[in-house]
């Protein structure tokens, strides 16, 4: 089943205790993304990778880490979490981004993280 | 300054009713995207409108990209309670200077039986 997978699901830590929630798709996509969801701002951006070894900053980059070494997997890192960081976190996969047509983006189920 | 305006931000209707809900924007789209998002889950696909003027139906659903493609709509005929859910469009910019993917904020549509 073509799927994006992300793990945790739900996440309960600490201010300062890092930690990664792993993205992974099974599509071949080329291109992948990480989004955060707030109640009254919608979904932002964070960071986003149009290919293996390409990375680039969404509209929410701080605080954040992303590496993408491999096609199918695209973790998000958070060194140093913070209270604000508390949120509902998806990731999506496209095959392809042509032109400023995207193709369609595939998400992930959703990681909730509270960090106290 | 949010790129894409959707309104209403919540509606509330009653089963068999019609509903419209809006995209707005100041600036041109390449395109746009509309996605429906079910609590606890991640946004799906439902349609991606591409030129200017462009009309899309997906049964019950019909979709259209402003002339200036700078605007879209989704209107839902005779709604159902299974049209819950929150709306969202999205668009890459070709104005921003960089081409992102920009998401609404959403309308949070509830369709009571």
């Amino acid at each position: 089943e073509a799927q994006v997978t992300q793990n945790p699901r739900y996440l309960i830590t600490v201010t300062g205790k890092k930690l990664t929630v792993t993205c992974s798709q099974n599509m071949n996509h080329e291109y992948m993304s990480w989004y955060r969801q707030d109640p009254g701002l919608g979904l932002r951006q964070i960071y986003y990778s149009m290919n293996v070894e390409v990375t680039d900053k969404g509209d929410v980059p701080e605080g954040y880490k992303v590496s993408r070494k491999e096609k199918r997997n695209f973790p998000l890192i958070l060194e140093s979490p913070s209270p604000n960081q508390t949120s509902l976190y998806f990731c999506a996969s496209s095959f392809d981004w042509a032109g400023g047509v995207y193709n369609e983006q595939f998400f992930g189920p959703g990681t909730r993280l509270t960090v106290l | 300054t949010q790129l894409l305006e959707q309104s209403p931000q919540f509606l509330s209707i009653q089963e068999g009713e019609n509903l419209t809900v809006y995209c707005n924007s100041s600036s041109v789209f390449s395109s746009l995207q509309w996605y429906r998002q079910e609590p606890g889950e991640g946004p799906v696909l439902l349609v991606t409108v591409v030129t200017g003027g462009e009309v899309k139906k997906l049964k019950r659903l019909t979709f259209q990209f402003g002339d200036a493609r700078k605007d879209s709509s989704l209107h839902i005929t005779a709604a159902q309670p299974g049209d819950t859910g929150l709306y969202l469009c999205a668009g890459v910019n070709l104005q921003g200077g960089s081409e992102k993917l920009v998401f609404g904020k959403g309308t949070k549509l509830t369709v009571n039986p």
